[in-house]
């Protein structure tokens, strides 16, 4: 199906483990983020991406790494999970039409860190 | 630092009835305004967009204000249905061109039968 989605949907995982978070979309749109989402915050910004192997951090970047080498795919990967990074990852896409960047956000992936 | 402050935080409201968002913001300079719609477990949808010489937007039962004066925004629900049982994001964009968005809290509104 068309659109653009994230796996997995849910993830438990342990302090210290590595952790990659799947974002795949068919649009074929040049911009690509993840936010995470806190209860009582905004979104927060944890990378973008321009195009493929363009890449640039966002507000949060601290204890994430992202790739993008094929435009479609853009993974988050926790490098050594802590805690603090238990939250919702959202994955977007854009893609920029009459000078407005409209965003459009995949489902989610509540991530846990025990 | 781009600020963006949404009120009340949550709201309940009986079905059939009408309610407004409210949206103030210090990002500076401004590019537009959206709004979102996210249903619970979901992503956020965006339900309308406006530049700083749009007034008002509607996008069927719901209708977004935008005051660039005042740094003010609403987004006013009519007639709500249970399915308007959501978090509203007001989001704003500090430029043209600017995909970074500065988001707010969000404002959980229940509609009840």
């Amino acid at each position: 199906d068309a659109g653009i989605t994230q796996s997995p949907r849910y993830k438990i995982t342990e302090t210290g483990r590595q952790v990659t978070l799947m974002c795949h979309q068919t649009w074929s749109h040049s911009y690509m983020f993840w936010y995470r989402q806190d209860l009582g915050h905004g979104l927060r910004l944890i990378y973008y991406s321009a195009a493929a192997d363009i890449t640039d951090k966002g507000e949060v970047p601290d204890g994430y790494v992202v790739s993008r080498s094929k435009t479609e795919n853009f993974p988050l990967t926790l490098e050594s999970a802590t805690r603090s990074q238990t939250s919702v990852y959202f994955c977007a896409s854009s893609e920029p039409t009459g000078g407005r960047y409209e965003q459009y956000f995949g489902p989610g992936t509540r991530l846990t860190v025990t | 630092k781009n600020q963006v402050e949404q009120s009340p935080q949550s709201l309940i409201i009986l079905e059939g009835k009408n309610c407004t968002l409210q949206c103030n913001y210090t990002v500076s300079p401004f590019s537009n305004l959206r709004w979102y719609k996210q249903d619970t477990g979901r992503g956020p949808v965006s339900l309308t967009i406006m530049t700083f010489s749009e007034n008002t937007k509607s996008n069927g039962r719901y209708t977004a204000t935008l005051d660039a004066d005042t740094k003010q925004s609403s987004l006013h629900i009519t007639a709500s249905q249970l399915s308007d049982s959501a978090s509203y994001i007001c989001v704003v964009s500090s430029a043209p061109g600017d995909y970074k968005l500065s988001f707010g809290a969000g404002t959980t509104v229940t509609v009840r039968a």
